[in-house]
């Protein structure tokens, strides 16, 4: 699976929107790429995932540019309870899917 | 409930000593995982199951050995534990079935295991 580059920090105001950037630049063609966030210690929260096309769902947005080299995770309105660690992975979705490992990811701080 | 639940949560424990952390999951997925946490780094795979009769290695997988023991239950042991396995345990399952365009991991609280 591909590897991913993430900024290890991140600041939002409250309510203003959190833009996370990922760059994956060595993806291939059938690798998906996945975002998933973890506050305070808790288990990995799965947020959205996308191949080439730009997705949205209640939590956030995903934009891809058209190269798939890199990757934008969106948070619209971002609120205290969205501050947490998000990790970008890129993986294909075959027989061998899921065996991922996260990277460091970054860490988002959203401010009163 | 929970979907995936491991015990214990938490676990102090010396060198040397064998242990055992167990999951359990309810979603009825096929595949399951475990992964490692150390302070202030992500997750690392140790070892995954794709069915019951399945177990692969993982990234870091030296000095642990697993157990499915049921398409719900898989246990992560440490034979004789050491101080540098002291972390966060992760329990994770997924889903897959052909043309299925997500695969999803959910996972359980974790165990956070300090070996004195």
């Amino acid at each position: 699976d591909a590897k991913t580059t993430q900024p290890p920090s991140m600041d939002c105001a409250e309510g203003r929107a959190a833009n996370l950037p990922c760059n994956h630049s060595t993806i291939s063609g059938n690798e998906y790429v996945y975002w998933y966030r973890q506050i305070h210690s808790q288990g990995p929260q799965y947020i959205i995932h996308g191949l080439k096309n730009n997705e949205t769902n209640e939590m956030a947005s995903l934009i891809i540019t058209e190269d798939r080299k890199s990757s934008t995770l969106i948070l619209p309105h971002a609120t205290l309870r969205d501050t947490a660690v998000y990790y970008c992975i890129v993986r294909r979705n075959n027989t061998n899917a899921g065996k991922s490992t996260f990277g460091d990811g970054t860490t988002l701080t959203v401010k009163p | 409930d929970a979907d995936v639940t491991q015990t214990p949560r938490n676990r102090i424990t010396k060198t040397g000593k064998r242990i055992m952390l167990e999951c359990s999951q309810t979603k009825g997925h096929d595949r399951m995982y475990w992964y490692r946490q150390d302070p202030g780094l992500g997750l690392r795979l140790i070892y995954y199951s794709f069915d019951v009769k399945d177990i692969n290695k993982g990234e870091i997988s030296d000095g642990y050995s697993v157990s499915r023991q049921a398409q719900a239950k898989f246990s992560l042991s440490l034979e004789s534990a050491i101080p540098n396995q002291t972390a966060l345990y992760f329990c994770a399952t997924s889903d897959w079935k052909p043309g299925q365009g997500n695969v999803e991991q959910f996972f359980g609280p974790g165990t956070r295991l300090t070996v004195l």
